[in-house]
């Protein structure tokens, strides 16, 4: 079967870093996402890896270790405006994209 | 450039009922998928279109739920008869393409409430 897990909830502080582990069992891969979604709102894309690595984009950062199919998405300078819910997704052997439940994260003062 | 659009925003019927969701992607996005999202828990694909032809659909409960694609642009889903369990956002996403780094747009969702 396919599964992608994440942890529930996180807490961390404004102006701190977070990261946000994600593991996955899929049939193949091709490629994995993460998203953001803040409540009530549709999900918007973060960031793609592929190859195995990190992958920069200002406050946001996301790893790939394919052998261990594991990924992490890392937030620094943390903001309030940061308190979403972040989701990680696979793309499968199939091409369907298949997503994770999702990680709350609160930001708190 | 425009988003993608869905419509209606919000929908509230009663168990039994039939309710249909329209979907209007991204001019030129040759891939369109509807996502079940129940509150608290990430999307669930329920089908996913290349053009106007279905590539997934395995976890589409067929005996209440179908959609098309027609002309390889709008999509609908519709529920009939709707359960309760089918409360939940229906999301609409499309992409350029299904393969490589091409990521989903996602619309606004359409909540859909069963009483």
């Amino acid at each position: 079967g396919q599964n992608i897990d994440q942890p529930t909830e996180m807490t961390a502080t404004e102006g701190a870093i977070v990261q946000i582990n994600c593991t996955y069992q899929t049939s193949g891969f091709n490629g994995l996402f993460w998203y953001q979604q803040h409540a009530g709102e549709a999900p918007t894309f973060l960031s793609y890896n592929v190859l195995d690595g990190l992958e920069e984009k200002g406050r946001f950062s996301s790893f790939l270790s394919r052998s261990k199919g594991y990924s992490y998405l890392l937030l620094k300078e943390l903001q309030m405006k940061d308190s979403a819910s972040y989701l990680c997704a696979v793309r499968d052997r199939g091409f369907k994209t298949i997503f994770g439940a999702g990680t709350r994260l609160f930001v708190k003062a | 450039e425009a988003g993608v659009a869905q419509s209606p925003r919000y929908k509230i019927i009663e168990k039994r009922q039939s309710v249909a969701f329209w979907c209007n992607p991204i001019s030129g996005h040759a891939t369109l998928y509807w996502y079940q999202q129940i509150l608290g828990q990430g999307p669930k694909l329920l089908i996913q279109f290349q053009n106007n032809g279905v590539v997934d659909d395995s976890q589409l409960p067929k005996d209440r739920f179908s959609a098309e694609r027609l002309k390889g642009v709008d999509s609908t889903l519709k529920i009939q008869p709707a359960k309760l369990e089918d409360s939940a956002v229906y999301l609409c996403a499309s992409s350029l393409d299904r393969k490589g780094r091409e990521k989903l747009f996602f619309g606004s969702g359409t909540q859909l409430s069963v009483l």
